[in-house]
């Protein structure tokens, strides 16, 4: 069966600092891969997507980018993270086009 | 662009009864329509789905209905229980894209 892993699960950083966030699938060949962040009571905002290594888009400009090194591995990062960076960010993967989101369990990011 | 509009945002309902969340899309293409669970502290987790050719789904308590004429699709839970106290989302697909559009959440609260 498929799995997805994200780590860690919490994480405290100051204004400024770099931020790396990596997300691993098992169990599945190519994957579409997603991060997204949550705010606090709100919905979820795509971040970026990638349907395979090197391929990565991005939904929304911001501080943040996203990198796929590996066909099951996806990397959040920022080279300076600013206040409003603070959330819950989500990795999620899926198979076959139009089948479902699976997401991980998320990071929940504090930034102070 | 593509919207999901997902009432109501906060819903109460006492154990035993039953609860429906409705969502409304924007984009007549979309034909896969997926409801997620999250709990505190969680990723979401698929609870059920439906496809445009279907007009109902159900699943023990869970059911899903679509009505593709009016846009609208909702989720109906029966004899809830306190453990189907969190937030729900739902989801549409985006035509041609591995893309999903999801509402805004509803806190459902389920009362002992």
């Amino acid at each position: 069966s498929q799995t997805i892993h994200q780590w860690p699960a919490t994480l405290v950083q100051p204004v400024g600092s770099p931020l790396s966030l990596e997300c691993t699938v098992e169990g599945t060949s190519n994957p579409n891969l997603y991060w997204y962040r949550q705010a606090a009571g709100r919905g979820l905002q795509l971040l970026f997507y990638s349907v395979g290594i090197g391929q990565i888009s991005s939904e929304v400009p911001q501080n943040l980018s996203a990198s796929r090194p590996q066909d099951r591995q996806f990397i959040l990062s920022s080279k300076k993270l600013l206040l409003s960076d603070s959330g819950f960010y989500l990795c999620a993967w899926t198979g076959l086009y139009n089948s479902p989101l699976h997401f991980g369990n998320g990071t929940r990011l504090t930034v102070t | 662009g593509e919207n999901v509009e997902q009432h109501p945002s906060t819903l109460s309902v006492q154990e035993g009864d039953s609860a429906v969340i409705k969502c409304t899309y924007s984009d007549s293409a979309s034909n896969y329509f997926p409801w997620y669970k999250q709990e505190l502290g969680k990723g979401p987790q698929l609870i059920i789905d439906i496809r445009s050719n279907v007009g109902e789904k159900k699943d023990q308590r869970i059911a899903v209905t679509l009505n593709k004429t009016a846009k609208h699709f909702s989720l109906h839970i029966t004899e809830t229980q306190p453990e189907d106290s969190a937030v729900y989302f739902c989801a549409a697909s985006i035509k041609g894209t591995y893309k999903y559009i999801f509402g805004t959440g509803t806190r459902l609260k389920v009362l002992a």
